[in-house]
């Protein structure tokens, strides 16, 4: 259990286009959902917190006009990035975790991270 | 921003040989826990200590908790060409947040 998929695994775009990521929970309900950005041989840098059903919450420095997420269900959240230039590309990485728990939950306090997706902007 | 400092930044050792990672971090926590990332993948949950603990197992990894040093430590026994990776701390930031270590990149040679 505690699975969470992302598509696509890896996209290359044009500068100035706009690309879109999704994260699924796929044998859970994920109240709350996270997305980090890595750069190669660096650590995970959180970006936004995403909560169903309300605007996500940009950590400072952040842009969140040019990474617009959007949680609309428990079981998915889309981080788009708009207008992408090549220092937008990186290793993007959502988690997602589960408020209660009870027998056969995920834990609480514990975040379940997808495969990842690899940006490349020429 | 990063909490976690962790060292070594790199290990390289034989199979068989033990692996020790240490993760030092700055604000009080109600948890630590570490991760391990395979190149180019995401993140696979390893152990989740809690700041009322000093020292869990999981199969062949022990960590171990200081609040007063503000540090943790991360064994591996009887490494395996399989486990390398790289393996991040992470401590509560509160609201669900994850605050990750720089990490330590293990290189188990067969």
């Amino acid at each position: 259990g505690a699975v969470v998929s992302q598509h696509p695994s890896w996209v290359i775009c044009k500068s100035g286009t706009s690309v879109k990521i999704e994260c699924r929970s796929l044998d859970f309900q994920a109240t709350t959902m996270f997305w980090y950005r890595q750069f190669p041989k660096q650590s995970l840098m959180l970006m936004a917190t995403s909560n169903e059903g309300s605007k996500a919450t940009y950590e400072q420095g952040v842009e969140k006009d040019k990474f617009l997420i959007n949680h609309a269900s428990l079981t998915l959240s889309t981080l788009t990035v708009t207008s992408a230039h090549p220092e937008d590309s990186s290793f993007y990485i959502c988690s997602a975790s589960y408020l209660a728990g009870g027998p056969g939950r995920p834990r609480t306090d514990t975040q379940y991270f997808g495969p990842g997706t690899r940006l490349t902007v020429l | 921003s990063q909490q976690g400092e962790e060292d070594p930044q790199a290990l390289s050792i034989q199979e068989g040989e033990n692996a020790t990672m240490n993760c030092s971090y700055k604000t009080s926590i109600n948890n630590l826990q570490w991760y391990r990332q395979n190149s180019g993948r995401g993140l696979v949950h390893l152990i989740l200590i809690r700041s009322n603990e000093r020292e869990k197992h999981s199969g062949r990894l022990r960590v171990t908790l200081d609040t007063s040093k503000k540090s943790s430590s991360l064994l591996i026994t009887a490494s395996r060409a399989a486990d390398t990776a790289s393996y991040f701390c992470a401590t509560d930031g509160g609201g669900g947040k994850l605050i990750f270590g720089q990490g330590t990149e293990l290189s188990v040679k067969p």
